[in-house]
C-alpha cells in the first residue's frame, strides 16, 4: 500500500494548457517536496512546503500544501514541452527517519 | 561540481551471482539512501542511513544490504540476486531526510 497516491498516473496535454496535479495520504506529513524526473536521468527537487496551506510559486509552477498537511497539489500554467516528465511527491513524518515517495505522474505536453 | 555518483549504470547478471553497485557523494552529506523504481510503483526506499554505521531498513530491504563505513560511500548488496530485484536503482545523499534529496543517475539491473 502507498503512503501517498498521486493522480492522474499519466496525462498528455497540449502546449498552453493548464493542468493540476495531486498527492495524496490519509497520513499527516512535517514537509513535502516535488521532484521532476527526466528519462534517463534521476529525480531532482523542485519545491518543499512545509506549513499547513503554504503556497509557492517557480514560474509557471504553483504548489500548494493541503491545510491538514495530509496532501498537495501541483498546477502547471501554460504548459510547454519542458515540462515534459514524471512529476513526484514526497513526504517526511514527523519522528520518522525515511521519506516516502508517491507513484508519480508522468506528464507529455504536445508541441 | 556537487554530484552522487553510482556504479554501473547498466548491469546484466544471472539469478544468484553476488554484486555491489557503489554510491559515492561529494557534499558532504550526513544522509544516504537507496531506492529502487518500477512502473506503478514510484519509488521505494531500500535502506538508509543518517550517518557512518547507522543504517535503517527502508520499505523494502529483503534481498538486499548496505554498508556506510564511510561518509561519502554507500554501497548497495546484494548477495543472492533474483528476477524480482530486476529494477532502475538510485542513491541519494541529504543534509537530512527533510532536506533536498540529490539523486544519483541510476543503475538499471536485469537479473535473469
Amino acid at each position: 500500500t502507498q503512503l501517498l497516491e498521486q493522480s492522474p498516473q499519466f496525462l498528455s496535454i497540449q502546449e498552453g494548457e493548464n493542468l493540476t496535479v495531486y498527492c495524496n495520504s490519509s497520513s499527516v506529513f512535517s514537509s513535502l517536496q516535488w521532484y521532476r524526473q527526466e528519462p534517463g536521468e534521476g529525480p531532482v527537487l523542485l519545491v518543499t512546503v512545509v506549513t499547513g496551506g503554504e503556497v509557492k510559486k517557480l514560474k509557471r509552477l504553483t504548489f500548494q500544501f493541503g491545510d491538514a498537511r495530509k496532501d498537495s497539489s501541483l498546477h502547471i500554467t501554460a504548459a510547454q514541452p519542458g515540462d515534459t516528465g514524471l512529476y513526484l511527491c514526497a513526504g517526511a513524518k514527523a519522528g520518522a527517519n525515511n521519506l516516502f515517495f508517491g507513484t508519480g505522474t508522468r506528464l507529455t505536453v504536445i508541441p | 561540481e556537487a554530484q552522487v555518483t553510482q556504479n554501473p549504470r547498466y548491469l546484466i547478471t544471472v539469478t544468484g551471482k553476488k554484486l555491489t553497485v557503489t554510491c559515492s557523494q561529494n557534499m558532504n552529506h550526513e544522509y544516504m539512501s537507496w531506492y529502487r523504481q518500477d512502473p506503478g510503483l514510484g519509488l521505494r526506499q531500500i535502506y538508509y542511513s543518517m550517518n557512518v554505521e547507522v543504517t535503517d531498513k527502508g520499505d523494502v530491504p529483503e534481498g538486499y544490504k548496505v554498508s556506510r563505513k564511510e561518509k561519502r560511500n554507500f554501497p548497495l548488496i546484494l548477495e543472492s540476486p533474483s528476477p524480482n530485484q530486476t529494477s532502475l536503482y538510485f542513491c541519494a545523499s541529504s543534509e537530512d531526510r527533510v532536506y533536498e534529496q540529490f539523486f544519483g543517475p541510476g543503475t538499471r539491473l536485469t537479473v535473469l
